[in-house]
């Protein structure tokens, strides 16, 4: 079981970043999956989740410029960055709620957004 | 929205200390309150949900208790390999906010 994450990069600010994050072993829409970001030496920010029904949630920050979705044919999550600021800057990592627990029990190994001019 | 404040930012102990860190929410979120272990340039790792209950292979020293506003993990002994930043995490409802996190460090 395992997640894979790709599509970071260096962006300039007002540019736009779709993340992928590809699961192997699950099923992607049968669970919540979520994204979390994680700025240079700081802690652990929540950005969206997306339940297995569908609805989604995003932190206040990112609310209109961030969409999450996923691919089921892919077995992918997405995380589309748009009007990106350099405080978007961070790793973003995927992750799976788990079914037992709703606790993030799977985690991707994280791809690095920079936003700079 | 809940906000969650972790105590104390850092510590500092001996290897066999016993450590305490503190997460407060400032609602109660009944025992929906996961703690992960942050090892340097690592990605994290899920230690405790439902507040209390220890995920498979993650060693017996840590434990997690709590419940509606004030939780706490201990590690009973601290060993070197528990060098890492630990996190708690609220996740009963939108949005699933971390606490600031706890730098463990050994004395």
């Amino acid at each position: 079981v395992q997640l894979v994450e790709s599509g970071g990069g260096f962006i300039q600010p007002g540019g736009s970043l779709r993340l992928s994050c590809a699961a192997s072993e699950f099923i992607v829409t049968s669970n919540y999956m979520t994204w979390v970001r994680q700025a240079p030496e700081k802690g652990l920010e929540w950005v969206s989740v997306i339940s297995a029904g569908g609805s989604t949630f995003y932190t206040e920050s990112v609310k209109g410029r961030f969409t999450i979705s996923r691919d089921n044919s892919k077995n992918t999550l997405y995380l589309q960055m748009n009007s990106l600021r350099v405080e978007d800057s961070a790793i973003y990592y995927c992750a799976r709620d788990s079914p037992n627990t709703d606790a993030f029990d799977i985690w991707g190994q994280g791809t690095m957004v920079t936003v700079s001019s | 929205d809940i906000q969650m404040t972790q105590s104390p930012s850092s510590l500092s102990a001996s290897v066999g200390d016993r450590v305490t860190i503190t997460c407060r929410a400032s609602q109660g979120i009944s025992n929906y309150l996961a703690w992960y272990q942050q090892k340097p340039g690592k990605v994290p790792k899920l230690l405790i949900s439902a507040a209390s209950t220890l995920q498979s292979g993650v060693p017996s020293r840590f434990s997690g208790s709590g419940s509606g506003t004030d939780f706490t993990l201990t590690i009973s002994s601290l060993q070197p390999e528990d060098v890492a930043t630990y996190f708690c995490q609220k996740y009963n409802s939108a949005p699933l906010t971390f606490g600031g996190g706890t730098k463990v460090e050994i004395k």
